[in-house]
């Protein structure tokens, strides 16, 4: 069983749009949550962490569900430059370690006028 | 913005050749973290290294790779006989425990195994 798994997507959407992104992860010892976006051939970006109480960043709104292990991302009012690869991301946390990141595949999102 | 950097951002070598690839961490960070992502696929995770030993290695991390830190600020990826399927970019991260658990990336390098 995958350990982070997420629509692949294409999402093509028009600018303006509200699009939602889900993600699941199998390991209940995840500890911390995130998302990052990626532009092609380029580095994981921070775009968020995620929190049991949900929070907001702007057009940008994240959700955890500790119970269904389940994370979401909400975009609002769409970008062109929001264009980009979204990676859901979780924390697992071994013993004495501080942990490491496991990826999703991540989801493509592209953004047309 | 501070920001983690990485050299080279591009390096070719032939299939059983050593390759070293440099990482300079954010200057108050104590967590190092090598991943790799094959092209069109997932980002992996590699090693973890804190207080100048390794914390946690994934089973990619075979006995043909090795990290250290050899003068207190570059942290380096060694790989000692690359094979083909080393061809990947290479992301170092790092995080301050003492501000969060967000690591942050430099830009990679891109291995290409010949």
């Amino acid at each position: 069983r995958k350990e982070v798994e997420q629509d692949p997507g294409p999402f093509n959407v028009p600018e303006g749009a509200t699009v939602a992104f889900n993600c699941t992860y199998s390991n209940s010892a995840s500890q911390s949550f995130f998302w990052y976006r990626q532009d092609c051939r380029k580095e994981p970006k921070l775009l968020m962490s995620v929190y049991s109480s949900g929070n907001e960043d702007g057009r940008f709104t994240a959700q955890l569900n500790r119970a269904s292990q389940y994370i979401s991302l909400l975009i609002r009012d769409s970008k062109l430059s929001d264009s980009a690869t979204y990676l859901c991301v979780v924390n697992i946390i071994y013993g004495g370690s501080q942990g490491n990141l496991i990826f999703g595949k991540g989801t493509k999102l592209s953004v047309k006028p | 913005e501070p920001e983690v950097t990485q050299t080279p951002s591009h390096q070719v070598t032939q299939m059983g050749q050593e390759v070293i690839l440099r990482c300079v961490p954010i200057s108050n960070h104590l967590y190092f973290y090598w991943y790799r992502q094959i092209l069109g696929q997932k980002v992996e995770f590699l090693v973890s290294f804190y207080n100048n030993e390794i914390s946690e290695k994934s089973e990619i991390f075979d006995d043909q790779f090795s990290v250290e830190r050899p003068d207190g600020s570059n942290f380096t990826l060694k790989i000692r006989s690359t094979k083909l399927e080393d061809s990947a970019m290479y992301f170092c991260a790092t995080f301050s425990v003492l501000v969060s658990y967000e690591q942050y990336f430099g830009p990679g390098t891109r291995l290409t195994v010949t």
